[in-house]
């Protein structure tokens, strides 16, 4: 079965510092691999996915993540962390669309990332 | 340019009373989503629609039931509410398949007591 894991509920980070949120994934063929966050009281903003190519992808806000197949890993990144940045972060993989699956999103459970001053 | 918009944002049910959730998007888009979000458990995918008419099951599909009458709205019904649908609930919507982003509303908290 297709699934995606966020070993960490929470992450805590100094403001300036790099933060790195980690992703893990298990699908078959090629990964669809997305980044959202949310915000207190509001729905999921998209940030950054990973379709194919290049395995930095750029997102909003300054995020980055690094696909790495061989770890079968999505971690987000971002070099110098903010306050602002203190949000829930999910990362969905795509249900590859064949064998009875309609391709949708599977959400990991989220991590809370907590930025310090 | 509202994007996808969710009414209500509160409401509280008593065990087997019903209610509907109205989702509008004004981005011509072809998907439309329903999850749930519950503490620790991520989103889960109830009902989705990959086209105006056209409806289908999600991961925890059961006792909810959604129309898609119009390209730009899809509803979301609880036939009898029950505890175990307290939750917060997010309709989203994407240009085309789950390759593209989702934009999502700002959610339902729904309590039944």
């Amino acid at each position: 079965a297709q699934s995606v894991a966020q070993p960490e509920d929470q992450v805590n980070v100094a403001e300036g510092n790099p933060l790195t949120v980690k992703c893990t994934y298990s699908v078959s063929g090629n990964p669809y691999l997305f980044w959202y966050v949310q915000y207190p009281n509001r729905g999921l903003q998209f940030l950054l996915k990973y379709i194919t190519g290049d395995n930095l992808v750029k997102g909003s806000y300054g995020f980055e993540a690094e696909f790495n197949k061989s770890q079968t890993s999505f971690h987000l990144k971002k070099p110098s962390a903010l306050v602002s940045d203190s949000a829930l972060y999910f990362c969905a993989v795509r249900d590859p669309p064949y064998g009875g699956s309609q391709g949708n999103l599977i959400f990991g459970k989220g991590t809370k990332l907590s930025v310090k001053p | 340019n509202a994007g996808v918009t969710q009414t209500p944002k509160f409401r509280v049910l008593k065990t087997g009373q019903s209610m509907t959730l109205l989702c509008a998007q004004d981005m011509n888009h072809e998907y439309m989503y329903w999850y749930r979000q519950d503490p620790g458990m991520g989103l889960r995918l109830i009902h989705y629609s990959v086209g105006e008419g056209t409806t289908a099951k999600g991961e925890v599909p059961d006792g909810y039931n959604v129309s898609r009458l119009k390209k730009q709205n899809f509803l979301l019904g609880l036939e009898s509410a029950a505890p175990s649908q307290t939750s917060v609930y997010f309709c989203a919507s994407s240009y085309r398949d789950t390759t593209y982003e989702q934009y999502f509303g700002p959610g339902t908290r729904l309590t039944v007591t």
